[in-house]
This record gives structure tokens, C-alpha cells and sequence, in this order.
């Protein structure tokens, strides 16, 4: 089964500074991983996906992704962290079993950022 | 951009009542699915649907559930008895392919049980 480990539950940075974000994950074959964000009441929006093309995924508002299979890694990072930063991130991997598709989630990083 | 949405915001109901809890997915979707985040857990799914039958659903998702695209354009969850523990913010995503692409989710429902 597939399944995703968000290694913090809590980070915190200042401005300017960068971020990451840890995920580990677990598949029995190759997985498709995404980022969503969180804002405190708002809906999920997708950060950036990785669907087996290239392993450096671009996002969004300056994230970015690896995906390192030695690691079963899907490290979330951005190079300066913005105010508007701050929210819940989720690593998702998607499960095929079954024919269908669904989202399984990590248990969420809430990032603050600090001026 | 074309987007989720989802009514009501938030639904407060007495235990024992039915509720139900309605989405408008992308117009051009075809596969939708209903997930939910208890208080400080995580986002679980419930169900995902097709070809207007359910095509997987979870351990979550018994005999109180049932979901329903009655027309060209609402998905909706109904919950026949709620129960305290079905409080919760429910999402509905949808999805143009059942495989890598991604599922677009509405901003959710905060469903209250007292």
C-alpha cells in the first residue's frame, strides 16, 4: 500500500531564509507525488506534482520538488521563504490499486514564517 | 480559471439528522471523489466516483453514506444519521483522468455534529 511520511510537523523560519519541507514515501511501484498547500481556511491547491518525467519539479510561487528514489524522498524546498508562505503543506501520493485514483496524504507541515 | 465550489461552508446539525453536503466539480471532469480532515488529523479519502457509479470506496464510507450526481453539474454526499464523530471538513475534488492528473478540490464543508 501506498503511504507518506511528513518527517515535522512544525517548521519554522524567518523571511528570507529557506525552507524545507520533508516527505518520505512509500510505493510498491512508481508513485505520481504532489505538494498541496493549505491556507488557514481555504481549500487544498496543488503546489507541484511529479508524475515520472523529470525529477526536479517546479511549482508554484517559487517551490520546488526532488524526487529521489534511492531516498524515497519528496523534499519540498524553496530557496526564500515569503510571509505569505505560511500554511499547512501536505505530501500526497496517489494510489492506483484497485483501477481508480486516490489521494493519500501525509499528516501535514504547518510552516510559519517569521519577519 | 474554472474551480470546486462547494455549499454550504459550514453545515451545524443535531446527531441523528441527515445532511447533505453538495459540490459543483469542473465542468469538463469526469472523476470525483469526496475526502475529509477530522480536527488535527489527517485528509482521508471516502469515495471516488465514475460513470455515475462509486468505483472505490474507503473503510470510512459505510451504509450512513451514499453520494449522488443527480444532475449534469452537483456531486453530493449525503450522511443519513449523523453521528458526533462525522464532524469534520469534508473536501470534493474532481478530476479530468483517473490516473496522474490532478484532482482540482474545493474549498470544503465544515460539518458540526452536536
Amino acid at each position: 500500500a501506498q503511504s507518506v511520511t511528513q518527517l515535522d510537523s512544525h517548521v519554522s523560519v524567518s523571511e528570507g531564509t529557506p525552507v524545507l519541507l520533508r516527505c518520505n514515501y512509500s510505493s510498491s511501484y512508481s508513485p505520481s507525488l504532489f505538494w498541496y498547500v493549505q491556507h488557514p481556511n481555504k481549500g487544498l491547491q496543488l503546489l507541484l506534482k511529479y508524475t515520472s518525467a523529470a525529477t526536479l519539479v517546479k511549482g508554484i510561487n517559487g517551490f520546488e520538488a526532488e524526487f529521489k528514489k534511492s531516498e524515497t524522498s519528496f523534499h519540498l524546498t524553496k530557496p526564500s521563504a515569503h510571509m505569505s508562505d505560511a500554511a499547512e503543506y501536505f505530501c500526497v501520493v496517489s494510489d492506483y490499486s484497485g483501477g481508480y485514483n486516490k489521494l493519500i496524504f501525509g499528516a501535514g507541515t504547518r510552516l510559519a514564517v517569521h519577519p | 480559471e474554472p474551480e470546486v465550489t462547494q455549499t454550504p461552508s459550514h453545515q451545524v446539525t443535531q446527531m441523528g439528522q441527515e445532511v447533505i453536503l453538495r459540490c459543483v466539480p469542473i465542468s469538463n471532469h469526469l472523476y470525483f471523489y469526496w475526502y475529509r480532515q477530522i480536527l488535527g488529523q489527517k485528509v482521508e479519502f471516502l469515495v471516488s466516483f465514475y460513470n455515475n457509479e462509486i468505483s472505490e470506496k474507503s473503510e470510512i464510507f459505510d451504509d450512513q453514506f451514499s453520494v449522488e450526481r443527480p444532475d449534469g453539474s452537483n456531486f453530493t454526499l449525503k450522511i443519513r444519521s449523523t453521528k458526533l464523530e462525522d464532524s469534520a471538513m469534508y473536501f470534493c475534488a474532481s478530476s479530468d483522468a483517473g490516473t496522474h492528473n490532478e484532482q482540482f478540490f474545493g474549498p470544503g464543508t465544515r460539518l458540526t455534529v452536536l
